[in-house]
């Protein structure tokens, strides 16, 4: 079945980038039937949705991130990648990656969102310390 | 983008029903019917347990069920077993390509 599993460096200091990666195995990320999202919880506190893209390329972020969120594909390895720059230590959290299901619109000729997710990632902690 | 606003802890006794509120907005939760509930234990990764306001995935059992009314969201456990002990999360399609999180609610089964 398809798994999704995050990557990248567990602690960085204030003002670095944030580089995570997302690895899709099981399935293929070009398929066109998802989107793939990113979603973060500091520890004991609530989920905050961060971003998404589609196999397109396309991107929407969460405005508040956005000055400071890239949010990128790559279908040759099955994989997106989120980088978010000039951490604060208000940064640190477990970040997850996530699936989520989309249905083609034939009206308009697009793929739309469903607007849930129904897989996730293990989660990995990040922590931005100096 | 404001976090939609859930009770911070529920309690319940084996058996018995909980429910779970998720309030937001006309913007949110009263404007679309793309409600959607997690469960979490200790550690682990959310998993889905409600979409769509009240659609079960395959595998959820149906002691869990959703519900709307207005601007606020329900997820009401019926049956309450120990192993519903976590946090649950509600969240929202908010427009504008943006979906919302609730702070979430820790259910302790007594």
């Amino acid at each position: 079945q398809v798994q999704l599993q995050e990557s990248g460096p567990g602690l960085l200091k204030p003002s670095q980038t944030l580089s995570l990666t997302c690895t899709v195995s099981g399935g293929s990320i070009s398929s066109g039937s998802h989107y793939w999202n990113w979603i973060r919880q500091p520890a004991g506190k609530g989920l905050e949705w961060i971003g998404r893209i589609y196999t397109s390329g396309s991107t929407n972020y969460n405005p508040s991130l956005k000055s400071r969120l890239t949010i990128s594909v790559d279908t040759s390895k099955n994989q997106f990648s989120l980088k978010l720059s000039s951490v604060t230590a208000a940064d640190t959290a477990v970040y997850y990656c996530a699936r989520e299901a989309t249905y083609y619109d034939k009206l308009t000729g697009y793929y739309k969102s469903y607007w849930y997710f129904d897989l996730w990632g293990r989660g990995t902690l990040v922590t931005v310390s100096s | 983008q404001s976090a939609l606003t859930q009770p911070r802890s529920v309690s319940g006794s084996p058996g018995q029903s909980v429910t779970i509120s998720c309030t937001g907005s006309s913007s949110d939760v009263g404007g679309y019917n793309y409600v959607s509930w997690y469960q979490q234990y200790p550690d682990k990764a959310p998993k889905l347990m409600i979409y769509d306001v009240n659609k079960r995935p395959s595998g959820v059992p149906d002691r869990f069920s959703g519900s709307k009314s207005g601007n606020t969201a329900s997820l009401t456990i019926s049956g309450l077993q120990a192993e519903d002990e976590a946090d649950y999360y509600c969240c929202s399609y908010a427009g504008s390509h943006m979906e919302v999180f609730g702070g979430g609610t820790k259910l302790t089964v007594l």
